[in-house]
Parts: structure tokens; sequence; C-alpha cells
């Protein structure tokens, strides 16, 4: 079964602690993305990766870091959380096509 | 301004309604437009997608670009209660690559249809 699979689904943290959000992908898509979704502001993109070793920043970086060492995993790291980080936030993969297959999501407050 | 904008609703209609779900964007330059379907407490999938102006159907979905008007549509025939759910309209700019690369989203379009 194609799945995108985000850990942990929920977490909650204070403020300053490094945290990594993971993802990982069973489909051999290149492309592989993160996304955050927060009420009135929609989903927004904060790093996308073209493939192994090929990260980019998207619309909302700042706070965030991504790595791409192997196909299937795109982990987010937070160095320094800060409570404008709590957020929905959602891993996304694709292939070169416009559907993007989007993972359950990661709830993550910041306090 | 943001650059896509979306009526967040909540829309409520009884089943079977005609429902119509719209963005308008302010970049000429999109090419791509798609629309999401979110769940509740899940990640969001795509229903359809168009490229440039015109119609697309799939069953009870049509996807509508009035390229000219910077508008698309959404339109679900005969609704069904399973249809409650948000609705993400997305874009991708000319010269990207799709695939969950550079998708700029609207806000959604809460959608709930009742018995």
């Amino acid at each position: 079964e194609a799945q995108v699979t985000q850990n942990p689904r929920y977490l909650i943290t204070v403020t300053g602690k490094k945290l990594t959000v993971t993802c990982s992908q069973n489909m051999n898509h290149e492309y592989m993305s993160w996304y955050r979704q927060d009420p009135g502001l929609g989903l927004r993109q904060i790093y996308y990766s073209m493939n192994v070793e090929v990260t980019d920043k998207g619309d909302v970086p700042e706070g965030y870091k991504v790595s791409r060492k192997e196909k299937r995993n795109f982990p987010l790291i937070l160095e320094s959380p800060s409570p404008n980080q709590t957020s929905l936030y959602f891993c996304a993969t694709g292939q070169g096509s416009t559907e993007a297959f989007f993972g359950q999501g990661t709830r993550l407050t910041v306090v | 301004q943001k650059e896509v904008e979306q009526d967040p609703g909540p829309l409520s209609v009884p089943e079977g309604a005609i429902v119509s779900l719209n963005c308008t964007y302010s970049n000429s330059a999109f090419q791509y437009f798609m629309w999401y379907r979110q769940y509740s407490r899940k990640g969001p999938e795509l229903l359809m997608y168009t490229y440039s102006s015109g119609n697309k159907e799939d069953g009870r979905f049509t996807a509508q670009v009035d390229k000219s008007s910077k508008y698309i549509s959404l339109f679900i025939r005969d609704s069904q209660p399973s249809d409650s759910a948000t609705y993400l309209c997305a874009m991708i700019p000319p010269g990207v690559t799709g695939g969950g690369n550079k998708l700029t989203f609207g806000t959604g379009t809460q959608l709930k249809v009742e018995l």
C-alpha cells in the first residue's frame, strides 16, 4: 500500500528543545515537501526536495532545517522551536506529476 | 493580497444539492490548477486537476478554469454527506514541476452536506 508516514502524529514540546519530525515514503517518489497548515493561512510550503541531497526553501523556511540523505526519508528539524511554530505539519511526495501525496499530519505544540 | 483567495465557509447544503466552490488568484502565470479534499484529521488528497483553461469532469465532480477572470471552480453534483470536508484549491506556477513541489494553496472552504 502506497504510504507517506509521519512521526510523531502529536507532539507537545518546550521552547528551545530541538526536535525532529520524520517522514518516510514507500512510493520511490523523487519529490518530497514539508508544509505547515494554519487557520486562515492555509498550507504553506516550508522546504522541498527534488532528489537525494537536493533541497530548497519554500515560502516559510525560517526556523526549520531538512535533509535528504535517502530517497525515502525527508526529516524536518526544528533546532530551537518557538511558540509561533505551533502548527499542523504535513509531508508530501510526488513524482513529476501534479499530484502530491500527503501524510497524515503532525500536530505540534510549542509551549 | 494573497496569491490565491478562497472563501473559508463554512458552507452548509442539503444532501443532493449542487455545490459550487471557488477560488480566485492574482498571478496570471499559474498554469496547473488542482482541487484537494481534506477530511478532518487527515492529509489532503487530490480530487482533480486541470491544465490551463476549460472544464474537466470526473463522476459527480467538475472542475472549471477561467484564466481570463483568474477564477476556478469545483462543482459537486448530487452532494452526499460523505462529501463533507474542507476543499482546497492549489496551483503550480510555470517553470515548476508538480509532484508536491511548489504548490500554492488557497485556505480551503469547509463544506457540510446535511441529511
